[in-house]
């Protein structure tokens, strides 16, 4: 079945320390999304990209950043990670940015 | 003011119950309209999609938007256990070129056999 795949499904890092959190997708989608979701919250945007045209939001804090190597896989780099940025990190495909968002079942980042 | 509201519940409802799960938002120039079911600890899965105002019927969900009144429902009928999960709505402008969904932060419901 096509699918959103997110990798690791969970993940412990220690603050301060880089991680980054994997999505690939087998829709063959153009656009990829990046959402965090913190409990008992609505996802926000982090960031999208189009092919490869990346589009930032403007409250996304620089620690947050992105690379598409081809259609298919998107990450997700946490450069310094702090205890706020614990929280769910969702992965969202689609055909163009006026279709559908389809997600992944997201990754749970836990900072020590 | 959030562009969507939506009442974080809980919500906790016997099996069989009819559940009504509702949200408002604020930018009348949203057009799409979509219910995502997500279960614990997993991502949003898409469950109903609308374009405008009316209602859409699939199997034993309603979804149900009114743009006069920027209010937009989800009705579950005959519930089941199975049920049980956070459902978000969500909302889009026709014109966004950047395709980004507006979400409620998601209604928690139970339903006990």
């Amino acid at each position: 079945d096509a699918m959103v795949i997110q990798n690791p499904r969970y993940q412990v890092t220690q603050f301060g320390k880089p991680v980054t959190l994997s999505c690939s997708q087998t829709l063959n989608h153009n656009v990829m999304y990046w959402y965090q979701q913190k409990s008992s919250q609505a996802p926000k945007l982090l960031f999208h990209y189009y092919d490869k045209d990346f589009n930032n939001e403007a409250d996304t804090p620089d620690n947050f950043q992105s690379r598409r190597p081809n259609t298919s896989f998107c990450f997700l780099d946490i450069r310094s990670p702090g205890l706020g940025d614990a929280a769910m990190y969702l992965c969202a495909t689609s055909s163009g940015t006026q279709e559908t968002q389809y997600f992944g079942p997201g990754t749970r980042l836990l900072v020590l | 003011q959030k562009e969507v509201e939506q009442d974080p519940g809980p919500l906790s409802v016997p099996e069989g119950a009819i559940v009504s799960l509702n949200c408002t938002y604020s930018n009348s120039a949203f057009q799409y309209f979509m219910w995502y079911r997500q279960y614990s600890r997993k991502g949003p899965e898409l469950l109903m999609y609308t374009y405008s105002s009316g209602n859409k019927e699939d199997g034993r969900f309603t979804a149900q938007v009114d743009k006069s009144s920027k209010y937009i429902s989800l009705f579950i009928r005959d519930s089941q256990p199975s049920d049980s999960a956070t459902y978000l709505c969500a909302t889009r402008d026709r014109g966004s070129t950047l395709g980004r969904l507006y979400f409620g932060r998601g209604t928690q419901l139970t339903v006990w056999p």
